[in-house]
């Protein structure tokens, strides 16, 4: 079946610095991905849509600044939380679009922990 | 997208059927029903969809009531593997280039 993969599984940082998370999709192409964070014992709340090309519609109070969403190929799509600051820790999860499914495939997770 | 409510929280023995309501009361005509299934740390698994319909696949079955209005995900022989969060998502699914809205699902405890 469909596979999403992410990398790295997790990652700890300092506060101030820059950290990228790779989301590919391994054997579909996905136009659009979308990127979620989830904090302990909350449900998942989506950050951003990430288009092919295209940039990225971010959600109501996600600072597109802060999380910078780049979606360069159609198996690819990168987002990096700069000048990461401890309240940045939580788990994120991207996800894919199958078209041809009529479904979404999740990612296994990034766990960030910003010291 | 239609708002759905599920139980908080439920309990099922070890290889009995674990039956998860999910209502939907203001579902439109041209929106499925899906399921979602959250293992501890781990991302979101695809379970099933239907639109009105029932629907069975390896995993589990989709019971939707003649109104639409309400749902059951049944997993025929719950393991302890299956302990996870349960999401009931309605939405739109001409396409799937729209965003999928978590609620806050139903933690399953699978006991023995």
């Amino acid at each position: 079946g469909a596979v999403v993969s992410q990398h790295p599984s997790w990652v700890i940082c300092k506060s101030g610095t820059s950290v990228k998370i790779e989301c590919r999709s391994l054997d579909f192409q996905a136009t659009t991905m979308f990127w979620y964070r989830q904090f302990p014992k909350q449900s998942l709340m989506l950050m951003a849509t990430s288009n092919e090309g295209s940039k990225a519609t971010y959600e109501q109070g996600v600072e597109k600044d802060k999380f910078l969403i780049n979606h360069a190929s159609l198996t690819l799509s990168t987002l990096t939380v700069t000048s990461a600051h401890p309240e940045d820790s939580s788990f994120y999860i991207c996800s894919a679009s199958q078209t041809k499914h009529l479904s979404w495939v999740f990612g296994p997770g990034t766990r960030l922990t910003v010291l | 997208d239609a708002k759905t409510t599920q139980p908080t929280s439920m309990d099922c023995a070890e290889g009995r059927a674990a039956n998860l309501p999910c209502n939907h009361s203001t579902i439109s005509g041209n929106e499925y029903v899906y399921w979602y299934r959250q293992i501890h740390s781990q991302g979101p698994q695809y379970i099933i969809h239907g639109l009105k319909n029932n629907e069975t696949n390896e995993m589990a079955s989709l019971i939707i009531t003649e109104d639409r209005k309400s749902s059951t995900l049944i997993l025929p022989h719950a393991t302890l593997r299956d302990t996870a969060v349960y999401y009931c998502i309605v939405r739109v699914s001409t396409g799937t280039a729209s965003k999928l809205t978590f609620g806050t699902g139903t933690r399953l405890q699978v006991t023995l």
